[in-house]
């Protein structure tokens, strides 16, 4: 069965310090995954997507298909990161597309 | 920049009415959501819908039903609401093309008393 696991519902950092968010996957086709964070009082927004490659505000993730997982990292943390993240995986159903989202990880950077 | 709208940001009802939430995006996505957002369990998807009239169920639908008459519209019903339909309840669109992130409204939280 496709699945999103989060092994941590809250992560707390100090200013500066390197952060990576677990992301694993459990999916028979070729997966597609995404990042999506909410800061407080805003809406749910994507980050970032595997497929384009990109660092957005500093953060990657690389798929690693061996281990099925997705980690989010930043080397140097900042307060203004502090924010709900997501890790979705795209599952293709043909008539529509929907995301599996995990249970979220809350990111606290301390000053 | 894709704009997903819903209609209320707090809404306050009580035990056994009936509740309309609206959802309106303005990008001609085929695709809407509705998901409910809760501390520890995440997003899980109620409904969605692919096309005009079109609708099915998520992973949570008891309790709730939807409607898609217009394109741009999609609404999520509380047939007769209970205090654990109390809820955090996202609007998303995405386009039907492979691969397309979905686009969320500003959410509208729901207490029933």
């Amino acid at each position: 069965a496709q699945r999103v696991t989060q092994p941590e519902k809250l992560l707390s950092v100090f200013k500066g310090a390197p952060v990576e968010l677990k992301c694993n996957y459990s999916y028979s086709g070729s997966p597609e995954l995404f990042w999506y964070v909410q800061y407080s009082r805003q809406r749910l927004q994507l980050l970032l997507r595997h497929i384009s490659r990109e660092s957005i505000k500093g953060f990657t993730a690389d798929l690693n298909k061996g281990e099925t997982s997705f980690h989010l990292k930043k080397p140097f943390a900042q307060e203004e990161d502090s924010a709900m993240y997501y890790c979705a995986l795209f599952n293709y159903g043909g008539a529509t597309n929907k995301l599996i989202f995990g249970t979220g990880t809350l990111l606290a950077v301390q000053p | 920049d894709v704009k997903v709208t819903q209609s209320s940001r707090y809404l306050v009802k009580r035990t056994g009415e009936k509740v309309f939430l609206e959802c309106v995006q303005d990008m001609d996505h085929e695709n809407m959501f509705w998901y409910r957002q809760d501390p520890g369990l995440g997003l899980r998807l109620i409904y969605f819908s692919y096309d005009v009239k079109m609708k099915e169920k998520g992973d949570i639908p008891e309790g709730y039903s939807v409607s898609r008459e217009k394109k741009e519209r999609f609404s999520l019903i509380l047939e007769s609401a209970s205090t654990n339909q109390t809820s955090m309840y996202l609007c998303a669109s995405s386009s039907s093309t492979y691969y397309q992130p979905q686009h969320f409204g500003d959410g509208t939280r729901l207490s029933i008393l």
